[in-house]
């Protein structure tokens, strides 16, 4: 059974420029979280989408994004990029986004902007 | 807003040994569920071990065990047995009950487990 796949693996961007992460969760899984890891502030919470919707939205400006496909892929962007936005961002599915289901995470994608 | 505290950022064990890792949590929720995860330098985080808050037996998983104090709202790990590949950041996660609409996980900033040989 294939993992959570993230794609890049690896990302160099411009300040200023937009970039567009990938997540492809286990089959099956219709829940499909997104966080953002940095030294200084830990892992962060950005959204969690289930069938296509949007339940949470954790507290990143606008410039944050995503959505998810009838596949239950799902995609984040960030538009204008800021030398901040360097970290490592992960995506975890999960069958329902239930608790008691657990939570599989990818091996995320390390963005650098320079 | 809950919070979740890990107050040891880095520890140390020797192999074979036992090492307990600390955690605390804030919330004024009654129904909620409680994460250790594992994030060795591959980067992807592993489930270590879940406990929902409604059960009062502490969650065991092979050479893993939580103690779990609902009042105290502390959840340590301890990890028996020590192997060189436990090394790894440790993290505590939080998540209340989707009642009550947040699907989020909130984390601690994670321990830093090295194993000696």
């Amino acid at each position: 059974k294939a993992g959570v796949t993230q794609t890049p693996r690896y990302l160099i961007k411009t300040r200023g420029q937009q970039v567009t992460l990938s997540c492809s969760p286990i089959s099956g899984h219709r829940s499909v979280s997104w966080y953002q890891q940095t030294p200084g502030q830990g892992l962060q919470f950005l959204f969690e989408y289930f069938s296509e919707t949007q339940r949470n939205k954790g507290n990143f400006p606008g410039r944050f994004s995503g959505r998810q496909f009838s596949n239950s892929r799902s995609e984040m962007n960030v538009s204008t990029l800021e030398l901040g936005d360097s970290a490592l961002y992960l995506c975890a599915s999960s069958p329902r986004g239930l608790s008691e289901d657990g939570y599989t995470f990818g091996s995320g994608t390390r963005l650098t902007v320079v | 807003a809950q919070t979740v505290t890990q107050s040891q950022p880095e520890m140390s064990v020797q192999e074979a040994e036992t090492v307990t890792l600390s955690c605390t949590y804030d919330t004024s929720e009654s129904d909620y569920y409680l994460f250790w995860y594992k994030q060795p330098p591959s980067r992807q985080m592993i489930l270590v071990i879940r406990q929902e808050a409604y059960k009062q037996q502490n969650a065991t998983e092979n050479r893993f065990s939580v103690n779990f104090q609902k009042a105290a709202k502390s959840f340590s790990l301890k990890i028996s047995d020590s192997q060189l590949g436990d090394a790894a950041m440790y993290f505590c996660a939080y998540r209340p009950d989707p009642g009550a609409g947040s699907y989020q996980l909130t984390f601690g900033k994670g321990t830093k487990l090295s194993v000696i040989p």
